[in-house]
């Protein structure tokens, strides 16, 4: 896990809010990915983006949610106007390229709506 | 549709003895599999990868066997400490990769002094 930072660890959000969660990448990693863990389930892959580019977002549901990966700066998921069934665990990933390479997650961002 | 599944919810070793989660896959396109473990309120920690071309791989207490015609992998933790009880994930890729991961529920275990 060292490496991979996430802020903020907790976040509670009132239903309609927006919520912003952030991931820094290990160092000399540029490949980063978002994952969900609800409760008592696995983790669901969101996104897969590079610097500046989202090259898989199958996993994203198609309102509300978005991410970025900025030349500059952390990777952002963004989900808007959220509701109670958004509560979960969100990771971040990163890895330094693409075959072969693990992926290493950091402590997570827990989401509450109330 | 559950590609990777972890069916034991939880097990329970003894200290000392071996303890083997079990893992099934759906998906024959999957040429990449992983074992992670997880505390709780923290991210998941890389334990142990293996890809489809060979069918076992081994770090210190740690073995993973992939038995692609039975579409089955197990992680094998031998011998068993208490530091290791925590949830065990297994996660496939068709990507010959770690990105884009499928995971299983989880398999939560406890090894008793």
């Amino acid at each position: 896990n060292a490496g991979v930072m996430q802020n903020p660890r907790h976040l509670v959000r009132r239903r309609g809010q927006e919520a912003r969660l952030r991931c820094s990448p290990m160092k000399g990693h540029s490949h980063v990915y978002w994952y969900r863990q609800l409760p008592e389930e696995g983790l669901k892959f969101m996104v897969y983006l590079q610097k500046e580019n989202i090259i898989d977002e199958s996993g994203m549901p198609k309102e509300r949610f978005s991410a970025e990966f900025p030349k500059e700066g952390p990777s952002i998921l963004r989900i808007q106007q959220v509701v109670r069934g958004d509560s979960a665990a969100y990771f971040c990933a990163s890895s330094r390229g693409l075959s072969g390479n693990t992926i290493y997650f950091g402590e997570g961002s827990w989401l509450t709506v109330v | 549709d559950q590609q990777v599944k972890q069916n034991s919810p939880s097990l329970s070793v003894q200290e000392g003895r071996i303890s083997i989660l079990n893992c099934d896959y759906t998906n024959s396109m999957f040429d990449y599999f992983l074992w992670y473990k997880k505390y709780p309120a923290e991210g998941p920690t890389f334990l142990i990868s293996i890809s489809s071309i060979k069918d076992k791989n081994e770090d210190g207490r740690f073995t993973v066997f992939l038995n692609k015609s039975a579409k089955h992998l197990s992680l094998h933790i031998v011998p068993s400490q208490p530091g290791d009880s925590a949830v065990y994930f297994c996660a496939a890729s068709a990507q010959q990769g770690a990105q884009k991961l499928v995971f299983g529920q989880g398999t939560r275990l406890t090894i008793n002094p």
